[in-house]
């Protein structure tokens, strides 16, 4: 079964170094998302990505962050310069189209800022 | 906006009974879905089973069955029979799809299922 990866599994960083993290959507989806899980938190949207731009971001999403599609593959979330509070789990999504609206999730990248 | 408020914070069921789940939402909008997550300790999101707003009959997934009522903007989750590894936080969550079709999720309630 086709499935969303998403590495690395764990990244630990200092505060104010720049990270990327990697997700591979399943390949035929066209809707990409990021979302974060802070520790113990609800699950909150940071982007949406459709037809290789950002269609919706939320107030979390600053310019800190970024998101790129590189190569028709991957799809990646940069934070430029890390902060304590950026620790989270993040976790990447893919959707197939408007008329299937099931979220694929990939098993998320635990990022510890330390 | 939407939001969605999940106001148990944490249950606990003997293996083989029947547990609630509740969950209210708040939207102005009509054409919408309604999904509830699993994330079991390994973190992952889970789809369990998905409501669409015009559809009046309420979804089941074999053990798992939702309560429905749009009126009331309620949507409960019943796991009937539950088994040790129903043990999970469950998230509901809603989609409004002309907003790209991006997830809202409550505050989630974490299910402990007792030998």
């Amino acid at each position: 079964e086709p499935e969303v990866t998403q590495t690395p599994s764990h990244q630990v960083t200092q505060m104010g170094q720049e990270v990327i993290l990697r997700c591979v959507p399943i390949s035929n989806h066209l809707y990409f998302y990021w979302y974060r899980q802070i520790l113990g938190q609800k699950v909150e949207f940071l982007v949406s990505f459709y037809n290789n731009e950002i269609s919706e971001k939320s107030e979390i999403f600053d310019d800190q962050f970024s998101v790129e599609r590189p190569d028709g593959s991957n799809f990646t979330l940069k934070i430029r310069s890390t902060k304590l509070e950026d620790s989270a789990m993040y976790f990447c999504a893919s959707i197939p189209g408007t008329a299937n609206t099931e979220a694929f999730f990939g098993q998320g990248t635990r990022l510890t800022v330390v | 906006a939407q939001t969605v408020t999940q106001s148990q914070p944490e249950m606990s069921v003997q293996e083989a009974e029947t547990v609630t789940l509740s969950c209210t939402y708040d939207t102005s909008e009509s054409n919408y879905y309604l999904f509830w997550y699993k994330q079991p300790p390994s973190r992952q999101m889970i789809l369990v089973i998905r409501q669409e707003a015009y559809k009046q009959q309420n979804a089941t997934e074999n053990r798992f069955s939702v309560n429905f009522q749009k009126a009331a903007k309620s949507f409960s989750l019943k796991i009937s029979d539950s088994q040790l590894g129903d043990t999970a936080m469950y998230f509901c969550a809603f989609m409004f799809k002309a907003a790209g079709n991006k997830l809202t999720f409550g505050g989630g309630t974490r299910v402990l299922v007792k030998p």
